[in-house]
Parts: C-alpha cells; sequence; structure tokens
C-alpha cells in the first residue's frame, strides 16, 4: 500500500509551548487529509479534515485555534497544537487519500504527545 | 445514524481458531466498508475491505462478510495466530473523495498459544 510518514514518532513538550506534526505522502498525492485523536483502548476520533489549498473543516468540538491544521500542498499536511497544556497529551493520527470514489485512505504511525 | 457498532470489546482466540468480529451500520448511504489492524503505539493498517456489491471478500486468512439488507458485516480470521493480537476497527464511509471514516469501537484479539 501506499505510504504515509507522519512525523515525529513522539514529543514531549512543556505547558504553553507549541508543537507541529507533520503529514507527509510519500508516493501518492493526497487530495484529502484527516486528522484524529486516539485516547488509550479507545477509537480514533476524527479531529478535522483538509483538502490541499483549502481551510479545514473541524469535527463539532474540536477548537480550530487550537489545532491548527494547514494542506498547503499535495503531499503534506501539518497539524499544530498551540499552547499546549496536559490534557492535549493523546496518540495523535493522520490519514491521507487520493481522489477518486474507492481510494484507500492509509494511515501515519501515529505522534504520541506529552505535555508537561 | 452515523454510528458503527462493533461487538466484541474483546476477543480471546487459541491459536488456530477463528475469530470473528461484527459491525452494524445505520446509515445506508455508506458504500464502502474497510477493516483496519493497530498494534499498539502504531497507526490503524488496512486489513481489507469490501464494496456493498459483494457479498464477501477473502484475503488470505481474512475475510469479510456483507450483509446488506441487515446492515451488517463481520470480519473472519482464520487460523488465527499470536501475530494477529491486535485492536481491529471496522469502518464505514460514504462517496466522495473528502468523505470520512466512521469507526466502530475497536476489538481487543488476543490469540493464545
Amino acid at each position: 500500500g501506499a505510504v504515509v510518514s507522519q512525523h515525529p514518532s513522539w514529543v514531549i513538550c512543556k505547558s504553553g509551548t507549541s508543537v507541529k506534526i507533520e503529514c507527509r505522502s510519500l508516493d501518492f498525492q493526497a487530495t484529502t487529509m484527516f486528522w484524529y485523536r486516539q485516547f488509550p483502548k479507545q477509537s480514533l476520533m476524527l479531529m478535522a479534515t483538509s483538502n490541499e489549498g483549502s481551510k479545514a473543516t473541524y469535527e463539532q468540538g474540536v477548537e480550530k485555534d487550537k489545532f491548527l491544521i494547514n494542506h498547503a500542498s499535495l503531499t503534506l499536511s501539518t497539524l499544530t497544537v498551540t499552547s499546549a497544556h496536559p490534557e492535549d497529551s493523546s496518540f495523535y493520527i493522520c490519514s491521507a487519500r487520493g481522489q477518486g470514489r474507492w481510494t484507500e485512505a492509509f494511515f501515519g504511525q501515529g505522534t504520541r504527545l506529552t505535555v508537561v | 445514524q452515523q454510528q458503527v457498532k462493533q461487538s466484541p470489546q474483546s476477543l480471546i482466540v487459541q491459536k488456530g481458531g477463528i475469530s470473528i468480529i461484527n459491525c452494524a451500520y445505520e446509515n445506508t448511504a455508506f458504500d464502502y466498508f474497510p477493516w483496519y489492524q493497530q498494534f499498539p503505539g502504531k497507526g490503524p493498517a488496512l486489513l481489507i475491505a469490501i464494496r456493498p456489491d459483494v457479498s464477501e471478500k477473502k484475503e488470505g486468512r481474512f475475510t469479510i462478510s456483507f450483509n446488506k439488507s441487515a446492515k451488517q458485516f463481520s470480519l473472519h480470521i482464520m487460523d488465527s495466530q499470536p501475530g494477529d493480537s491486535a485492536t481491529y476497527f471496522c469502518a464505514a464511509r460514504g462517496r466522495g473523495t473528502a468523505s470520512k471514516l466512521t469507526f466502530g469501537t475497536g476489538t481487543r484479539l488476543q490469540v493464545t498459544l
């Protein structure tokens, strides 16, 4: 399958700082990227959907000023957690999908964020 | 109407046995049904997927059975192996490139020796 690279795999940051997570599609053009958050032993919770060159669409309850998403190119999307707090600690996962009704969505390896 | 209900929450199967995970959906607009496998600390990986015009799809030891009228689909893992121990998520998606996946709650599978 296609490769989606997410970086970093884990990050520890101090409370009040911002953290940027990158998601790259390595061998296909990702017209749509999705960002998820996953708590331990729970399912994936969609945070936002972004299309290249457009503003992201956030799910209800997700603060768009706190979780900044940029999808500037067909191969790169970034999630910036601004002014992080301990409650933002979680596993963040990106997913990328190309065009077409039957195209698969491929997932990155996830980023474990710990805010101390 | 957007929910996908998944059961069981956890499953213990002996090596060589059959693991069966079930999902049900309400939204008739869903037209793509994938299953994902996730190991601890990793992102989900696509295992197998089915479209609603097919009642069964098999890839190796993994089979999806799909019942459109009942709005149910299931994953069967034949000859389960300890390496299959992971969390499995069913999902469903509507039409459109930007359509989002709706995930089930997940099933933690443990295959014992």
